[in-house]
Parts: structure tokens; sequence; C-alpha cells
């Protein structure tokens, strides 16, 4: 069975620029969450997806946005690049909606920003 | 505001010692807690606990949680160099809201 998958792997932009990330969960998974993880901070949640439907937004700004599709797939925009927004960004799915079950992570997506 | 704190921040213990870690929390309508353990790649899975006082067990790994404190420790006995990564703790709302803590970078030396 596939594990979470995310993609670029690595990825390097500079300021003002924008970003795409994408997730695509196990098999059968339906919630999708993502998080930002940083030396100082930790890990943050961002958000999470629920059957097309985002359920919880975690406290970052409008420049953080997500969706996930009817396959469940996700996908994390980040517009207006700025340095601090340089960290691993991990996401996770699970069967049920968060709060039922394990999470699945992917190895994240390392973004850069210069 | 809602958070978790890991403690120690590093652990340096030399192989077949025993480690605890700890996590404590301040978040409102508390659901459960999760412990993870991040190598170089994804975050994967120990323990969740929901219950106070019920000890989790698997293998060398122990975790049990106090809701009346609250907090939670994690356990490792008879350490290994394969148990060096970075412990992470997480405690969801009922919201549905993940909190982590800032890990606890443990290296076990041979």
């Amino acid at each position: 069975k596939a594990g979470v998958t995310q993609t670029p792997r690595y990825l390097i932009k500079t300021r003002g620029q924008q970003v795409t990330l994408s997730c695509s969960p196990i098999s059968g998974h339906r919630s999708v969450s993502w998080y930002q993880q940083t030396p100082g901070q930790g890990l943050q949640f961002l958000f999470e997806y629920f059957s097309e439907t985002q359920r919880n937004k975690g406290n970052f700004p409008g420049r953080f946005s997500g969706r996930q599709f009817s396959n469940s797939r996700s996908e994390m925009n980040v517009s207006t690049l700025e340095l601090g927004d340089s960290a691993l960004y991990l996401c996770a799915s699970s069967f049920s909606p968060l709060g039922s079950g394990e999470l699945f992570f992917g190895e994240g997506s390392r973004l850069t920003v210069l | 505001e809602d958070k978790v704190v890991q403690s120690p921040l590093s652990l340096v213990v030399h192989e077949g010692d025993t480690v605890t870690l700890n996590c404590s929390y301040e978040v409102t309508n508390f659901r459960s807690l999760l412990w993870y353990k991040q190598e170089k790649k994804a975050p994967t899975f120990l323990f969740m606990l929901t219950s106070s006082g019920i000890e989790k067990k698997s293998g060398r790994l122990s975790s049990i949680l106090d809701k009346k404190e609250l907090f939670s420790i994690l356990n490792i006995t008879a350490t290994q160099t394969g148990d060096s990564a970075i412990y992470l703790c997480a405690v969801e709302n009922t919201g549905n809201q993940f909190y982590f803590g800032t890990g606890t970078s443990l290296t076990v030396i041979p």
C-alpha cells in the first residue's frame, strides 16, 4: 500500500513568488491535513480537508490556502512568499476526520525562500 | 493560548539507558494526545492516549497520560541507536485541531 506522497520534495523560490505543493493521501483516506515545520516553531497546523471541504484552519495568514479534489488529493498554495515561509511542509492523511485515528505523514516538501 | 511544551529539547544518552520524555499541554477541549517519532523522513505514529492512567506499551516504548496534571510521558527502556530521532507530542482538541510541541531530539550513542 503506497504511503502519502508529496511533491515536489524540494524547491527554491524568491520573495513575492507563489508556490503550490501537492499531497496524495493513502488510497481510501479522505482526510488530508497540512503542517508547517520550522526549527523554532516546531510543527504547526495549517488546515485540514475532508471530502473536499476545509474543516479546520490554523492561525496562518490568508496567503496560505488549500483545496482538496474529489480523489482526495490536496494542494496547498502560498502566495506572495516571505523569507519566513521557508520550512518543511508536511501533509498527513487519515481515513476518518482528524480525531478518529492516527495520522500518516508524507516525507514533506522543503521550501526555501530567497 | 493553546500550547504544547516538550522537555527536554534534546537529550544524549548511551545505549542501554532508559529515557523519559515529557509533554505538558494547555489545550482547551482536549480530545487526545499523540506521540510521533520523526527520523529523517516523515513522522511515524507511536501512541494515541485519551484516558488518564492507562499505559500504552509497544516493545521498549511506553506512554501514559495524566489529564488532571495535563501531561504525558514517553519512556524508552534499553535504548538503541535506532531510537535516535525527534519525538513529537501532539494534542488534538474536540474541534479537530492539532497542536504540536517542538519535539525532543534524542541521540543514542553506541
